[in-house]
């Protein structure tokens, strides 16, 4: 079927350095896409969504990049802390009638000194 | 800033047995989404309400059932409880349907034993 996932299960990056997460998408009709970061024992966090609509969004330190030609989505974290340590989570919503998100399998980001 | 509040943080029962999961959402959400995550898995999405309605529907087994109350909490009921059932179980709220940001409970991890 149709689903979200993610190109690596762990990335390790040097405090300092960028990071990038990749993650693909499958359904084409996805119009709302989402990253968030999960901490252990916690909730998933949001950090940015982007709609189909636009192909880049910034946050703070944060940049998700759409590509729907290649259904791709990627989030960019500038100068990763060690706060960013935590398994990050891409998502579609695939809701009818609202929003239902379609997880992908998580990448675990592992900021080291 | 009120968060979404779940309970109970920890639930421990047998097979077989019910329980009944309790979310209330961040004052004026409308809408309630709940979640099952498997250890080490991705969240899946299984079901939502919007004005205490419900709205989409996803993997939820037949065993389980949710309600979406006049005060906009949310409860998911499940019965004949399984080892498999042993999960996290987040509800996320959020004002409207469609493309917005949802904010993420803290979760209540069931264990069946």
């Amino acid at each position: 079927g149709e689903s979200v996932g993610l190109h690596l299960p762990t990335l390790s990056v040097q405090e300092g350095d960028n990071s990038i997460i990749n993650c693909a998408y499958s359904n084409s009709a996805s119009d709302y896409f989402i990253w968030y970061k999960q901490e252990s024992g916690k909730g998933p966090q949001f950090i940015i969504d982007i709609r189909s609509n636009m192909d880049k969004r910034q946050g703070q330190r944060v940049t998700v990049l759409l590509n729907k030609t290649v259904k791709h989505l990627s989030l960019q974290i500038a100068a990763t802390q060690p706060g960013d340590s935590a398994v990050y989570f891409c998502a579609e919503n695939i809701g009818d009638s609202g929003y239902a998100l379609n997880f992908g399998k998580g990448t675990s980001l592992l900021v080291t000194p | 800033a009120a968060g979404v509040i779940q309970s109970p943080r920890h639930l421990i029962k047998e097979k077989r047995e019910t329980a009944t999961l309790k979310c209330y959402p961040i004052p004026r959400h409308d809408t309630v989404y709940w979640y099952q995550q498997g250890p080490g898995q991705d969240p899946q999405f299984l079901i939502s309400f919007y004005e205490k309605m419900q709205s989409d529907k996803g993997s939820i087994p037949d065993r389980f059932s949710a309600q979406q109350f006049s005060d906009y909490h949310s409860e998911l009921n499940m019965s004949s409880l399984e080892l498999g059932d042993s999960a996290l179980y987040f509800c996320a709220s959020s004002l409207g349907r469609g493309n917005t940001e949802a904010f993420f409970g803290q979760g209540t991890r069931l264990t069946v034993v």
